[in-house]
C-alpha cells in the first residue's frame, strides 16, 4: 500500500507566480489535511478536506490560498501570486476516519521556494 | 484552543545514553497526544500516541511517553539512544474527536558518538 504521495517534492517560483501542490492520499483514505512548516517552526494546520468538501479551513490565509479535493484525482493546494513569505514546506496528511485519535499519515512534503 | 510547548529546541546526547524530550500542553478540553519524528527532508512518522487508559505509552524504536494530567505533560523518553535516532521530534495534540493537530515547535535530537 503506497503511502501519501506529494508532488512536486521541490518547487521554485518567482514572486507573483502561482504554485500548485498535489497530494494523493493513501488508498482508502478519504480525509486530507494540509499543514505548513515555516523555517525553524513546527507544523501549522491549514485546511481539512473530504472528497468535494472543505470541512475546516480555519488555518488558511484569507487571500491567495485555496484547496480542493475533487471526487477524482489528488487534493490540490493552490497559492496565487506567491510572495517570499510563502517559502515553506507544505505537508499533506491523510486518514481513513477523522476524530477519535486516528493516525494521520504524512507525505514527504513539498518544499516551496519563492525567489 | 490548544497549545503545545517544547521548551528544548536542541538536545545533544551521547550514544547509548538515556534521553527525555519534554512536552507540555494547554487545553480547556480533553485531548489526544502524539509524538512524531521527522528525519531530514522527509515527512512525519508517528512514534506513539495517547488516547486513554494507561498513562505509560510505548511506541516504535524503543520510545515511550508518560501522560501526566496534573502537570499537563507528555514527555518522551528512551533509555538508550542510537545514532539513527538523530532527528526532529514533534509533540502534537488534538481535541478528543477533533481533526486537526496542533504541533509544538520541535526538538532537534542530536546523538553523538
Amino acid at each position: 500500500n503506497a503511502g501519501v504521495m506529494q508532488n512536486p517534492r521541490h518547487l521554485v517560483r518567482r514572486r507573483g507566480q502561482e504554485a500548485r501542490l498535489r497530494c494523493s492520499p493513501m488508498k482508502g483514505h478519504s480525509h486530507v489535511y494540509w499543514y505548513r512548516q515555516l523555517p525553524e517552526e513546527g507544523l501549522k494546520f491549514m485546511v481539512y478536506l473530504q472528497k468535494e468538501n472543505i470541512i475546516d479551513e480555519s488555518g488558511m490565509p484569507k487571500e491567495r490560498f485555496s484547496a480542493e479535493f475533487p471526487k477524482e484525482g489528488p487534493s490540490i493546494l493552490r497559492i496565487q501570486q506567491v510572495v517570499r513569505g510563502d517559502s515553506a514546506a507544505y505537508f499533506c496528511a491523510s486518514s481513513p476516519i477523522t476524530g477519535g485519535g486516528y493516525e494521520q499519515y504524512f507525505g514527504p512534503g513539498t518544499r516551496l521556494t519563492v525567489t | 484552543a490548544q497549545s503545545v510547548t517544547q521548551l528544548d529546541s536542541q538536545v545533544p546526547v551521547f550514544e547509548e545514553a538515556p534521553v527525555e524530550l519534554r512536552c507540555n500542553y494547554s487545553s480547556s478540553v480533553s485531548v489526544y497526544l502524539f509524538w512524531y519524528v521527522q528525519y531530514p527532508n522527509q515527512g512525519l512518522q508517528l512514534l506513539l500516541k495517547y488516547l486513554s487508559g494507561s498513562t505509560l505509552v510505548k511506541g516504535i524504536n524503543g520510545f515511550e511517553a508518560e501522560f501526566n494530567k496534573s502537570q499537563t505533560s507528555f514527555h518522551l523518553r528512551k533509555p538508550s539512544v542510537h545514532i539513527s535516532d538523530t532527528a526532529e521530534y514533534f509533540c502534537a495534540v488534538t481535541p478528543g474527536g477533533g481533526n486537526k493537530l496542533t504541533f509544538g515547535t520541535g526538538t532537534q535530537l542530536k546523538v553523538e558518538l
